[in-house]
């Protein structure tokens, strides 16, 4: 079966403008959740989606904004891009039915953000 | 609030040599996940332990989760080249389930 899709791999931005990333899971999977990753740091936590709902969000700004489809797939939007959003975003599904966080994820390759 | 430590932040290993990575979560799991990014990669899902003292092995690769479902280790035995990676523990918050990650430990293996 398909995995989990991340559009666009690599992106080149510059600071101010906004940016929309797209992830579609795999079949079946209701959960998306969205990390960001800079350079020998670990996987910080943006938020997670089912069923349409943001489930959990994570301590970023509010410039971090996302939302799912009935379809499941999930975008996420930066507003006023900062030089230091430049990081790997990555989308993992999950098949999770609430309350669980008992289903491994499966990740995407990520979008490469570059901020200039 | 709920954290999952991991340590060690790096292990150099000869290729041969052995690696283990613990974590360490200040409450009670419900399951502990165990993820691999290899360098310019992204995570990838190794296994799940649900049960208190639960062991698991894949090939080379020994996963442990301990009698108080509090941490958890991987062991490798022998590494090899294709090793070489980040290892990620995570675990579910009690609250709302969000997983909780640990730093991960990088496996470098010394030329």
């Amino acid at each position: 079966k398909a995995g989990v899709t991340q559009t666009p791999r690599y992106l080149i931005k510059t600071r101010g403008q906004q940016v929309t990333l797209s992830c579609s899971p795999i079949s079946g999977h209701r959960s998306v959740s969205w990390y960001q990753q800079t350079p020998g740091q670990g996987l910080q936590f943006l938020f997670e989606y089912f069923s349409e709902t943001q489930r959990n969000k994570g301590n970023f700004p509010g410039r971090f904004s996302g939302r799912q489809f009935s379809n499941s797939r999930s975008e996420m939007n930066v507003s006023t891009l900062e030089l230091g959003d430049s990081a790997l975003y990555l989308c993992a599904s999950s098949f999770d039915p609430p309350p669980s966080g008992n289903y491994g994820y499966t990740f995407g390759s990520g979008t490469r953000l570059t901020v200039v | 609030g709920q954290q999952v430590m991991q340590i060690p932040q790096y292990q150099h290993v000869q290729e041969g040599e052995d690696f283990t990575t613990y974590c360490n979560s200040s409450t009670t799991l419900s399951n502990i996940q165990w993820y691999k990014q290899r360098p310019g990669g992204h995570p990838v899902f190794l296994i799940q332990l649900v049960k208190s003292g639960e062991v698991k092995k894949q090939k080379r690769l020994t996963f442990q989760f301990g009698e108080a479902k509090k941490n958890s280790s991987l062991h490798i035995t022998a590494t090899q080249t294709t090793d070489v990676g980040t290892y990620f523990c995570a675990g579910p918050m009690d609250s709302n389930y969000q997983l909780i990650w640990g730093a991960g430990t990088k496996l470098i293996i010394k030329p």
